[in-house]
């Protein structure tokens, strides 16, 4: 059971180039989230999935696309990357949405050069 | 939609003292409040929570206060010790939503 597994762990991107950051969550859980954390600004959610085939805007969407094909996988797009996207990025699983301890991945350090 | 506040940003403390960590939110229908622990280059962890049916929660050092009235809750160590020293963040959320956290304490416990 490796809980949720986030790749890379390190990236280094030039302005304008497109990634994905991937996750992947093995407990079956139902509620998939993305969080962007930068120094003295918490963790600020980006994109959230009640299940496969939802999905929801957070705090900070813009310049970001999910998608929840599958239960377990919710990759995050950075369709055109921004040095303002440089930052620590997080993704966390839960049984389902709400009321329920959040597992987190061990994060992809991201940078926009 | 949720907002949470948190308070202090930084707190230092001497090892042994007891530290407070205050949040305040928005949402009179949240009804999860879980704490986190982060440590330096690591993932955030659960370290204890509480619903909104409780108004104290404890586990060892550690205990955790709510106030439905007036919105806030709080996060209470006692006797601190170096190896508590890391960033705590508070969160909150109801039934059916994501999870909003504060912006973060960072607490430094000093031999």
């Amino acid at each position: 059971n490796a809980g949720v597994t986030q790749t890379p762990k390190f990236q280094v991107l030039k302005t304008g180039q497109s990634m994905t950051l991937q996750c992947a969550q093995d407990m079956n859980h139902e509620y998939m989230s993305w969080y962007r954390q930068d120094p003295g600004m918490g963790l600020r959610l980006i994109h959230y999935s009640v299940g496969a085939g939802i999905t929801d805007q957070g705090e900070v969407p813009n310049g970001y696309n999910v998608s929840r094909s599958t239960t377990e996988d919710f990759p995050l797009r950075l369709l055109s990357a921004a040095p303002s996207q440089t930052s620590v990025y997080f993704c966390a699983s839960s049984r389902v949405a709400g009321n329920q301890p959040q597992h987190f991945g061990d994060g992809t350090r991201l940078s926009i050069l | 939609g949720e907002n949470v506040e948190q308070h202090p940003s930084t707190l230092s403390v001497q090892e042994g003292d007891s530290a407070v960590i205050k949040c305040t939110y928005s949402d009179s229908a949240s009804n999860y409040f879980p704490w986190y622990k982060q440590e330096l280059g690591k993932r955030p962890q659960l370290i204890i929570d509480i619903r909104s049916n409780v108004g104290e929660k404890k586990d060892q050092r550690i205990a955790v206060t709510l106030n439905k009235t007036a919105k806030h809750f709080s996060l209470h160590i006692t006797e601190t010790q170096p190896e508590d020293s890391a960033v705590y963040f508070c969160a909150a959320s109801r039934g059916g939503t994501a999870l909003i956290f504060g912006k973060g304490t960072t607490l430094s416990v000093s031999s």
